[in-house]
């Protein structure tokens, strides 16, 4: 396993279209987390598992964000009806649940809305 | 909102130390430092984290004041390769997500 892996890298949509994004952790990483982050910011917090089950969404997971976990593995985070405004990179970031762990990222997906 | 402080951007001559502070005066005593950095459109990347005692790995050191109300962290020899925006972040064991603020944008000069 080299680390989290998110699918794709680059995606151009157009307004009020949708989309859907992939994350892959690290196998026996049972915890998963979503941010995201625009030019010049640190990375924002939006969602996280642990398992399959979603523990916290953050108030920036607007009702048009969805993001799932099926079987504990990999994750996916839906944008409905994208806006300018969602143009951003989202990142992917897995960790076990031990104390002290510190948490992998991914590379990201860029997000362009047109 | 990040409980940390760092100042906005440094620089540093290549083959010198850089060291990095970052001030969290409202640290609570289960709370650990992690240090994070990120280059340019990449993905964050761990470096070290630690509580009281100071921390050293193969990428950098970590100095924690016995207050524990600031860090440091040390890249002994920075190369090019470490100019980056570098995130100092304290969190609570079995903390639920990790909070960044704006970080240090750390630029190597040859």
């Amino acid at each position: 396993d080299t680390g989290v892996s998110q699918d794709p890298r680059h995606k151009i949509t157009k307004r009020g279209q949708n989309v859907t994004f992939r994350c892959d952790p690290i196998s026996e990483h049972n915890r998963l987390y979503w941010y995201r982050q625009t030019l010049g910011q640190g990375p924002e917090f939006l969602t996280y598992f642990q398992n399959e089950a979603q523990l916290e969404k953050s108030r920036l997971l607007s009702d048009r964000f969805s993001a799932e976990r099926p079987k504990g593995s990999f994750s996916t985070l839906e944008i409905q009806r994208t806006e300018q405004g969602d143009s951003a990179m989202y990142l992917c970031a897995s960790s076990s649940t031990d104390r002290y762990t510190e948490a992998f990222f991914g590379q990201g997906t860029r997000l362009t809305v047109v | 909102d990040a409980k940390t402080t760092q100042p906005p951007s440094m620089d540093c001559a290549e083959g010198r130390a850089a060291n990095l502070p970052c001030n969290h005066s409202t640290i609570s005593g289960n709370e650990y430092v992690y240090w994070y950095r990120q280059i340019h459109s990449q993905g964050p990347q761990y470096i070290i984290h630690g509580l009281k005692n100071n921390e050293t790995n193969e990428m950098a050191s970590l100095i924690i004041t016995e207050d524990r109300k600031s860090s440091t962290l040390i890249l002994p020899h920075a190369t090019l390769r470490d100019t980056a925006v570098y995130y100092c972040i304290v969190r609570e064991p079995y903390g639920q997500n990790f909070v960044f603020g704006p970080g240090t944008r750390l630029s190597v000069l040859p």
